[in-house]
């Protein structure tokens, strides 16, 4: 049982650049989560999916994208990447709203 | 607006001291309140999960208590070790949609 995995561990990024995160569970959760972690501003979320094949935003969604490719696959692509987006990314995932939210090891990323 | 503060920012106990971590969240429609650990550089794993119609969990030395109506949680950590230095993050979950809004966190530092 791996849990939540996330790809890549690090990136580095110019400015205007694409890339997509990927994010994986095998605990046949059906809400998965992108958040952004930076300094002095806590936990912030991206976009979530409480169900395979449904989106929402979340507090910080400009510039990014998501994709719920099935059950277990929630990716993030950003489509031209800002010094803004510089950022730790965690991918988070839970069975329903009553249950234990885990945790990916999170993909640090630079955009100069 | 659902907010969530956490008092103190950071806080320094020598070792084998009992300690209370403190969280406060503006709206008491919630599901759960979670408390979550961070290590220096790692994702966030989940200590304690409390349901909107529990009191309290308990798991080791760790106890969380929950106050809806007042809109208060704490984390209550015996003997505290040094292992214990850590950020610890609580987060709610709101009633209105699949969302989980965290507190800035709490930096503690277990000195031996």
């Amino acid at each position: 049982n791996a849990g939540v995995t996330q790809t890549p561990k690090f990136q580095v990024l110019k400015t205007g650049q694409s890339m997509t995160l990927q994010c994986a569970q095998d605990m046949n959760h059906n809400s998965m989560y992108w958040y952004r972690q930076d300094p002095g501003m806590g936990l912030r979320l991206i976009y979530y999916s409480a169900s395979e094949g449904t989106t929402d935003k979340g507090e910080v969604p400009n510039g990014y994208n998501v994709s719920r490719l099935n059950k277990r696959e929630f990716s993030l692509r950003l489509e031209s990447a800002a010094p803004s987006q510089t950022s730790v990314y965690f991918c988070a995932s839970r069975r329903g709203l009553l249950d234990t939210q885990y945790f990916g090891p999170g993909t640090r990323l630079t955009v100069l | 607006k659902q907010e969530v503060t956490q008092i103190p920012a950071a806080l320094s106990v020598p070792e084998g001291e009992n300690l209370v971590l403190n969280c406060s969240f503006t709206d008491s429609a919630i599901y759960n309140l979670q408390w979550f650990r961070q290590d220096p550089g790692k994702g966030l794993t989940s200590l304690l999960l409390i349901q909107s119609s529990q009191r309290e969990q308990t798991s080791g030395r760790l106890n969380a208590s929950l106050d809806k109506s007042s809109g208060r949680s704490t984390l209550y950590i015996a003997a505290s070790q040094p292992g214990d230095s850590a950020t610890y993050l609580c987060a709610v979950t709101k009633t209105s949609y699949d969302k989980v809004i965290f507190g800035p966190g709490t930096s503690l530092s277990v000195i031996p």
